[in-house]
């Protein structure tokens, strides 16, 4: 069982570059969602997904999109890339409201 | 403001001893808490999930909830080398799931 698998694992971007991330579950969770993770500020939401169709903003929205393109896939894309991006993304899926999430194992971002 | 705060620390102690980690959050429809563990370079995973008020024990393991004080707390008896690691506390009333800075923990041998 893989549970929450991110593609890719490492990415160097040059600023204003684009790039999609990709996360997919196979857990059969409703909901879905991408944090991102710097030193000293936690986890953070950029977007998330609460059912199939719907995605909503987060904490930290700006210079993200997403797409649920269906029930087990979510991707965060970069449509031009800042050295402020420059972190860890996680994905994470939970059944619904008021159940535990699980995450995948993030992708490590660099913008230079 | 974040929704959810907590003191990063670090935090070190020696083998055996009682790890106390604290958060307190502002949300008043936070009904869903959640402590999850995350070692270096990895993702974090779910070590408490709590509903409510109360307390809830698994193994070494302790999760307290205080909604009259907004306060969340994670106890580790007998604490080994192999706990050593990031702990995330973490709150959801809804859909959104917001989490602490986290607390790094070492335990010393």
């Amino acid at each position: 069982n893989a549970g929450v698998t991110q593609t890719p694992k490492f990415q160097v971007l040059k600023t204003g570059q684009s790039m999609t991330l990709q996360c997919a579950q196979d857990m059969n969770h409703n909901s879905m969602y991408w944090y991102r993770q710097d030193p000293g500020m936690g986890l953070r939401l950029i977007y998330y997904s609460a059912s199939e169709g719907t995605t909503d903003k987060g904490e930290v929205p700006n210079g993200y999109n997403v797409s649920r393109l269906n029930k087990r896939e979510f991707s965060l894309r970069l449509e031009s890339a800042a050295p402020s991006q420059t972190s860890v993304y996680f994905c994470a899926s939970r059944q619904g409201a008021g159940t535990e999430a699980f995450f995948g194992q993030g992708t490590r971002l660099t913008v230079v | 403001q974040k929704e959810v705060e907590q003191d990063p620390g670090p935090l070190s102690v020696p083998e055996g001893a009682i790890v106390s980690l604290n958060c307190t959050y502002s949300n008043s429809a936070f009904q869903y808490f959640m402590w999850y563990r995350q070692y270096s370079r990895k993702g974090p995973e779910l070590l408490m999930y709590t509903y409510s008020s109360g307390n809830k024990e698994d193994g070494r393991f302790t999760a307290q909830v205080d909604k009259s004080s907004k306060y969340i707390s994670l106890f580790i008896r007998d604490s080994q080398p192999s706990d050593s690691a990031t702990y995330l506390c973490a709150g959801s009333g809804d859909y959104k799931l917001s989490f602490g800075a986290g607390t790094t923990v070492t335990v010393r041998a």
